[in-house]
């Protein structure tokens, strides 16, 4: 299993964009990059998933460059709701592997 | 999309006694289910995997006595405390992978338990 590296916290206003970068330099061949969002008292929530290159969905971007050994979560716009915990996991698709968390990213939205 | 419940969402139980909390694909079979624990602002930590119709594999320093897994069904998992203590009281969370829809693993919402 890859290991993850997040920053342990981030501050930011709102309707600023936020990127949260996480450094796997360990990643298989056949990993995929996801990210999980965690509010207090609930269960993570998926949000974006990723091999290479650039995934976007309605609510984040993600950017994955050629050596994969990293990945950038973007939030455009934040407001005071992204305050949460963003976690990014490394995993292999299709197959029931556990999924170890690292401490993931607390990110801290201002008015 | 795919939904993971868990019930109940919170619950308190005396010291000594023993707890059940479920864990249910809603719509999508899971022959694996993963059981976590979460203190207050910490991250998740695995403490075993079910697995439907098998032993539950617990991870190293989670006693198999103390929490006992059953996964009977491909829907339902069970997590029991068993002689609950207050260092038990935790955030406790499940999660399922529908492998019809890659490897997007879905997250229950959690429960609390308070041992008192």
């Amino acid at each position: 299993l890859a290991k993850t590296t997040q920053p342990i916290s981030m501050d930011s206003y709102e309707g600023q964009e936020v990127n949260i970068t996480c450094s796997h330099n360990n990643i298989a061949t056949n990993d995929y990059i996801t990210w999980y969002q965690q509010f207090p008292s609930q269960g993570p929530r998926f949000i974006i998933q990723g091999y290479k290159t650039k995934v976007t969905n309605e609510v984040a971007s993600l950017f994955i460059p050629a050596d994969r050994k990293s990945s950038t979560l973007s939030l455009p716009r934040v407001s005071l709701s992204d305050t949460a915990v963003y976690y990014c996991l490394v995993g292999v698709r299709n197959r029931d592997d556990k999924i170890i968390f690292g401490k993931g990213t607390r990110l801290h939205i201002l008015p | 999309g795919a939904v993971v419940s868990q019930h109940p969402s919170w619950v308190i139980c005396k010291s000594g006694t023993s707890v059940k909390i479920e864990c249910r694909s809603l719509d999508f079979q899971a022959t694996t289910m993963f059981w976590y624990r979460q203190f207050p602002k910490q991250s998740l930590m695995l403490m075993a995997t079910s697995n439907e119709g098998s032993k539950a594999t617990y991870e190293q320093g989670v006693e198999k006595d103390k929490f006992l897994i059953n996964h009977a069904s491909l829907t339902l998992s069970t997590l029991t405390v068993t002689s609950a203590h207050p260092e038990d009281s935790s955030f406790y969370i499940c999660s399922a992978s529908d492998l019809t829809q890659g490897n997007t693993i879905y997250f229950g919402e959690g429960s609390w338990l308070t041992v008192v």
